[in-house]
């Protein structure tokens, strides 16, 4: 069965340091990865995949994320962490050889601190 | 251009009522997804319709219905209310390559409907 873990309810960065969101996940295919950010009281906002190709997939808002096949990870990652970027980030996946839903990790909640 | 829009923003229910919910996808997209997030929770999928047709359906009751009219704009019903059905119900849209793929487009999001039962 599909599922996608992220260990860390809770990520605190100080503002200009690196930050890494950690996802895993389990599919019994190829995998198509997705990362999605959070606001308070809005929907998620799509911020990069990863398809094929390249392991490491570049996004919206300076975010990258690193495939990796062996570790079965797809780890969410900003070089210089902002203030802005404090919300709640959800990896999600969906087997590319089944014609099947997408599922979400249960989320991280980051936060940057000034 | 306009992103996915759902109605109502808020709503409030009592136990043993009946809910629909309304979901217009961006402008193109042909592929409608609904989800229930619980506080503290992911998004959890309940059903997806491609041109009409559903395409999936999650691990949900059958009081949970959905579909999909020509225009692509959806709706989703829900009967018997019960408590634990208050969530945040979120739409999402997403090109589709064809019919006989498995989509690798993300999907677009509404800020979705907070629906409490009382």
């Amino acid at each position: 069965a599909q599922s996608v873990a992220q260990p860390e309810d809770q990520v605190n960065v100080a503002e200009g340091n690196p930050l890494t969101v950690k996802c895993t996940y389990s599919v019994s295919g190829n995998p198509y990865l997705f990362w999605y950010v959070q606001y308070p009281n809005r929907g998620l906002q799509f911020l990069l995949k990863y398809i094929t190709g390249d392991n490491l997939v570049k996004g919206s808002y300076g975010f990258e994320a690193e495939f990796n096949k062996s570790q079965t990870s797809f780890h969410l990652k900003k070089p210089s962490a902002l203030v802005s970027d404090s919300a709640l980030y959800f990896c999600a996946v969906r087997d590319a050889n089944r014609d099947d839903k997408i599922i979400f990790g249960k989320g991280t909640r980051l936060h940057i601190l000034p | 251009d306009a992103g996915v829009t759902q109605s109502p923003t808020h709503l409030i229910k009592t136990r043993g009522q009946h809910v629909t919910l309304r979901c217009s996808p961006i402008s193109g997209h042909k592929s409608v997804s609904w989800y229930q997030q619980v506080l503290g929770q992911g998004p959890q999928f309940i059903f997806q319709y491609y041109e009409k047709e559903e395409r999936g359906r999650g691990n949900f009751p059958d009081r949970f219905s959905a579909r999909q009219f020509p225009n692509y704009s959806s709706e989703l019903n829900v009967n018997a209310l019960l408590l634990g059905d208050s969530a945040l119900y979120l739409c999402a849209s997403s090109s589709w390559p064809g019919r006989a793929t498995v989509s690798n487009q993300p999907q677009h999001f509404g800020d979705g409907t907070r629906l409490s039962i009382l």
